[in-house]
């Protein structure tokens, strides 16, 4: 049982570039998120999702646009790379309702020169 | 305005010995909260959790305790072992009254020494 996979694991971007990060689930969870930690502090929620076709903003999602055509997947993109994007970022999800027990994917390093 | 605060960026422990995590919130409509270990270049685990109608829950050597009137909720663990050593997290959520997201703290550095 994989759980929550992200990919890639690690990626450098130049600015005004544009990527994907990519998230899928086979816990079939209806609940899925994207966070991000910056060194020295916790987790921000950016985008999260209650099921597929439905997605909300989270505390910061400047710069960041998210769709959620299945329940597996929840990919992550980043229209034009700025340097304060340079991040950690989380992909979880959990079972049946926000704010609950969340499972988290190993992460994604990702720095914008 | 941070709503749910680790105000310890670190802390050292001796093995063998009590590590005490706290971690203080601002918003009383939080009915649930939760504990999350993180390793370096890992995501955030579960760890232990508790709702607000009770003030304490235990799981092996882990214990978190819960006091609402102070909003303020500590992590336990005893003993401590070296495998411990990690980043934890406080996290909390308004579940019954609110379905919000989890709110996270900024973490805590545990390091316990051998």
């Amino acid at each position: 049982n994989a759980g929550v996979t992200q990919t890639p694991k690690f990626r450098i971007l130049k600015i005004g570039q544009s990527m994907t990060l990519q998230c899928t689930q086979d816990m079939n969870h209806n609940y899925m998120y994207w966070y991000r930690q910056d060194p020295g502090m916790g987790l921000k929620l950016i985008y999260y999702s209650v099921g597929a076709g439905i997605t909300d903003k989270g505390e910061v999602p400047n710069g960041y646009n998210v769709s959620r055509s299945t329940t597996e997947d929840f990919p992550l993109r980043l229209e034009l790379a700025a340097p304060s994007q340079t991040s950690v970022y989380f992909c979880a999800s959990s079972y049946s309702r926000v704010g609950e027990k969340l499972f988290f994917g190993s992460g994604t390093q990702l720095s914008v020169l | 305005d941070q709503q749910v605060k680790q105000n310890s960026p670190s802390l050292s422990v001796q093995e063998g010995r009590i590590s005490i995590l706290n971690c203080d919130y601002t918003n009383s409509m939080f009915d649930y909260f939760l504990w999350y270990k993180k390793y370096p270049a890992e995501g955030p685990t579960f760890l232990i959790s508790i709702s607000s109608i009770k003030d304490k829950n235990e799981d092996g050597r882990f214990t978190v305790f819960l006091n609402k009137s102070a909003k303020h909720l500590s992590l336990h663990i005893v003993p401590s072992q070296p495998g411990d050593s990690a980043v934890y997290f406080c996290a909390a959520s308004a579940l019954v009254s609110g379905n919000t997201p989890l709110v996270f703290g900024k973490g805590t550095r545990l390091s316990v020494i051998a």
